[in-house]
């Protein structure tokens, strides 16, 4: 198994472009995740899926952040427009979700830095 | 609000010391609680505790949860530099993981 799968991998872009992070979840998981990582706040859980479906999405800092997962292996998160403040590292991370909890598997991540 | 707290936020020590990594959690609907360890790139899973007093071993890193005090610990005994990283604990309440901001742990020879 490939594990989940990010592209970029790095994306360096200017201020007010728009910014497409791709992820493919492990075949046959049915949970997927969307994170966010700087040195100031941690891991931040952005939006997640349960069978393609969007959960919760409180995580979302603010209408500039969409997210969405067409079918059970592919996800996008979209930054439009892009903003400096949203430079991080993002990770996609999917799970089979069980009762007692899921071993997320997370992707090597997409280093963003908008200039 | 749900939140885990890991202490301390770092750590620096010598090769062959033994190490205790702390997690205390306020979260309801618990029903789980993980460690990762992070280097340079994505989390990798290490434990999954969900009963209190049952000790996870794995090596040389070892866990326990205490459901009754809201905490766990993480130790690592003879430590080596390969053991430096951000150790990540989280707490999984029904539908998502609620992460602490980490430990990071610096092993030097």
């Amino acid at each position: 198994d490939a594990g989940v799968i990010q592209s970029p991998r790095h994306e360096v872009t200017e201020m007010g472009q728009e910014v497409t992070l791709r992820c493919k979840p492990i075949s046959g998981h049915n949970s997927l995740f969307w994170y966010r990582q700087t040195m100031m706040r941690g891991l931040e859980l952005l939006i997640y899926f349960n069978n393609n479906v969007p959960i919760d999405d409180s995580g979302m800092p603010e209408d500039r952040f969409s997210a969405k997962m067409p079918n059970a292996s592919f996800s996008t998160l979209k930054i439009q427009p892009s903003e400096p403040r949203d430079s991080a590292v993002y990770f996609c991370a999917s799970s089979l979700r069980t009762n007692r909890g899921p071993e997320q598997y997370f992707g090597p991540g997409t280093r963003l830095t908008v200039t | 609000e749900d939140k885990v707290v890991q202490s301390p936020l770092s750590l620096v020590v010598h090769e062959g010391d033994t190490v205790t990594l702390n997690c205390s959690y306020e979260v309801t609907n618990f029903r789980s609680l993980l460690w990762y360890k992070q280097e340079k790139k994505a989390p990798t899973f290490l434990f999954m505790l969900t009963s209190s007093g049952i000790e996870k071993k794995s090596g040389r890193l070892s866990s326990i949860l205490d459901k009754k005090e809201l905490f766990s610990i993480l130790n690592i005994t003879a430590t080596q530099t390969g053991d430096s990283a951000v150790y990540l604990c989280a707490v999984y309440n029904t539908d998502k993981l609620i992460f602490g901001t980490g430990t990071r742990l610096q092993v030097f020879p």
